[in-house]
């Protein structure tokens, strides 16, 4: 069981804007802690997409936003691509834990 | 540019013990933090622990404590992962990574070891 809660699936066709909810609680994202989010293609390891729960690195096409409100972020992808489809992690850190980082049970992204 | 290269596949029996490693170059080793992260099959990431290449010191997810041990050679720039009293549930594959800044997001990844136990 994963301390942050993702939906296990997701679609959308291409073109469109899809949504990726991470739910905490508050001692992770409620308590003001950044939220990135990883972007995992088959086979590969995880690659960062949003830092800091908004900054995109360089090379990241800003069609990926991120945003947070209250225990909750989100992760949103616009102009939805066939090479999107990938699963999606969020990440964060806990202070109920130790000084632990905490992650979702990640999403699998399908483009119709 | 920053590579972190980890050791080859292994299989290991129930009750065994696996050490990972993960070589880094690129950049000052003792600079930044590793921490291991692991994914079982269709499964999510999760947080194993870090040490400090510079100090030794380490932290430990609470769920490993106990079975987990992270050490660093510096002269090789290199990170060890070792977990204890393997059961089937542990197997994954096993990452390790360094955060970028003082936020611990991930940059560079190694390409992860699966690490299978079974009899």
């Amino acid at each position: 069981q994963s301390v942050l809660t993702q939906p296990p699936s997701v679609s959308g066709a291409p073109g469109q804007t899809v949504t990726i909810s991470c739910t905490g609680s508050s001692s992770n994202i409620g308590a003001g802690y950044d939220v990135h989010w990883y972007q995992q293609l088959p086979g590969k390891a995880p690659k960062v997409l949003i830092y800091g729960t908004r900054n995109r690195p360089s090379g990241v096409p800003d069609r990926f936003s991120g945003s947070k409100s209250g225990t909750s972020a989100s992760l949103a992808i616009a102009g939805l691509q066939a090479e999107d489809e990938a699963d999606y992690h969020c990440q964060s850190y806990d202070r109920s834990l130790s000084g632990s980082q905490v992650f979702g049970g990640g999403t699998k992204l399908t483009v119709l | 540019q920053v590579h972190l290269v980890q050791s080859g596949t292994e299989v290991k029996k129930p009750g065994a013990s696996v050490r990972v490693s993960c070589t880094a170059s690129g950049y000052i080793f003792t600079d930044y933090y590793i921490h291991w992260v692991r994914q079982a099959p269709g499964q999510g990431l999760e947080w194993m622990g870090w040490i400090s290449p510079d100090s030794g010191h380490t932290n430990y997810a609470q769920k490993f404590q106990g079975r987990v041990t992270m050490t660093r050679d510096t002269s090789l720039a290199t990170a060890y992962m070792e977990l204890t009293n393997l059961r089937s549930d542990d197997t994954a594959i096993y990452y390790c990574a360094r955060p970028t800044d003082y936020l611990n997001w991930f940059g560079p990844w190694g390409q992860g070891t699966r690490v299978t136990v079974s009899s």
